[in-house]
């Protein structure tokens, strides 16, 4: 199993530019989450879902879309980049499983607006 | 709105020392507190979890103490190795939800 992929690695926008942050998990995961990370800010909730076609907001959900039309994927746009959208994205997906949940984290995307 | 407070910010302990980083929270309805690793360019992993009705958890070096009363819980890090080095995230899940407060990190760094 690939586990968590997510795509771009890197990515620099300018102002004003859209783009989006690819996910995929093969675990056949139920949830998947996008989390941002700024330094000192510790992990951020942006959106998440908890099956296909369900999708909710978490504590940081402006300036950002999601949709999830199939279990694997979990894709987040971004319209109208911002500097303050400047940060390290992660996707997660999990099981939820009483006292045994685990998220499972992709590699991150380094995204920089200028 | 829910927080989980997280310290110190930063650590440095000697090879074979203890590492201890403390997280409290200010809402009694969370009912499963884990602990992530990260390691510098991946993502976080979990480490290990505990749940509110259990006072203490160990899994090799890595123990959870749990403080009900308090709110509080901690990860010790016994006999602290060089690859232990990393950011250390706790978190708490409100009950009857799927998602998680994370804490701020803390980095540790561990010296030969």
């Amino acid at each position: 199993n690939a586990g968590v992929t997510q795509t771009p690695k890197f990515r620099i926008l300018k102002i004003g530019q859209s783009m989006t942050l690819q996910c995929t998990q093969d675990m056949n995961h139920n949830y998947m989450y996008w989390y941002r990370q700024d330094p000192g800010m510790g992990l951020k909730l942006i959106y998440y879902s908890v099956g296909a076609g369900i999708t909710d907001k978490g504590e940081v959900p402006n300036g950002y879309n999601v949709s999830r039309s199939t279990t694997e994927d979990f894709p987040l746009r971004l319209e109208l980049a911002a500097p303050s959208q400047t940060s390290v994205y992660f996707c997660a997906s999990g099981r939820l499983a009483g006292y045994t949940d685990t998220q499972y984290f992709g590699p991150g995307t380094r995204l920089t607006v200028l | 709105q829910q927080q989980v407070k997280q310290s110190p910010q930063s650590l440095i302990v000697q090879k074979g020392g203890i590492s201890i980083i403390n997280c409290a929270y200010e809402n009694t309805a969370f009912d499963y507190f884990p602990w992530y690793q990260q390691f510098p360019g991946k993502g976080p992993a979990l480490l290990i979890a505990i749940r509110p009705d259990v006072s203490e958890k160990k899994e090799g070096r890595f123990t959870i103490s749990f403080n009900k009363s308090a709110k509080q819980f901690s990860l010790h890090i016994m006999d602290s190795q060089p690859g232990d080095s990393a950011t250390y995230f706790c978190a708490a899940r409100p009950r009857g939800t799927y998602k998680y407060i994370f804490g701020t990190g803390t980095r540790l760094k561990v010296l030969a």
